[in-house]
């Protein structure tokens, strides 16, 4: 089993629509949850940073985290043919280790069709 | 732009033979990440240095190394190619290479074993 799971999709929706992305994990140690957006042919870019649980807004996109359910979420609302792309959960630890690598979930392929 | 460079952008090679892989990170940033993406695995961790010496190591492979030069750029080698290491590879880059901060990724190295 994986540590990070995230269902690969694709995931087609309409212009307007509410999307839904999510993770699950199995690593009590991550403290740190990202989402990484990642357009065809070209590197991760970071779209939302969430450190422990809870709940961070920027423009028409919510990231939630629980970290009792080890369950981590994005919402993009009024999604737009622009948010097509694939989107990464990514996660990291605390403690002695002090590295900051990420584990990535398999990514999610969004299209938003117009 | 992310302002973390890599090259070659394209890469094709036969198995058996040795490649090398050059990144060069974002101006101030101490740390250097590799990361491997292929369409069964996912983005996957492989290694980590911080100015000059290595930090954390994930699943890389025996016939696989890195360096961090003085100049901070990082070089990833990889030998004895198999069709199975054809893949992207990302460098990423961070200030200090600790958990929770913003990774910066280059546009990738797109290898190609024949």
């Amino acid at each position: 089993q994986k540590e990070v799971e995230q269902d690969p999709g694709p995931l087609s929706v309409p212009e307007g629509a509410i999307v839904s992305l999510n993770c699950t994990y199995s690593n009590s140690a991550f403290q740190y949850f990202m989402w990484y957006r990642q357009y065809s042919r070209k590197g991760p870019e970071l779209l939302m940073y969430t450190y422990s649980s809870g709940n961070k807004e920027d423009g028409r996109f919510t990231a939630q985290v629980d970290k009792s359910s080890k369950y981590i979420s994005l919402f993009i609302r009024d999604s737009q043919p622009s948010d097509s792309a694939t989107y990464l959960c990514a996660m990291s630890g605390s403690g002695s280790s002090n590295t900051g690598k990420l584990i990535f979930g398999q990514g999610t392929t969004l299209q938003v069709k117009p | 732009d992310s302002g973390v460079t890599q090259t070659p952008k394209h890469l094709i090679t036969a198995t058996g033979q040795r490649v090398t892989l050059r990144c060069s990170p974002r101006s101030g940033d101490l740390s250097v990440y590799w990361y491997q993406q292929s369409l069964d695995q996912g983005l996957q961790f492989l290694i980590q240095y911080y100015n000059g010496e290595e930090r954390a190591k994930g699943n890389i492979l025996e016939r696989f190394s890195a360096q961090q030069f003085p100049d901070l750029h990082s070089e990833l080698n990889l030998s004895s190619l198999e069709l199975g290491d054809s893949a992207l590879y990302f460098c990423a880059s961070s200030v200090d290479g600790t958990p929770g901060e913003t990774q910066y990724f280059g546009p990738g190295t797109r290898l190609l074993v024949l």
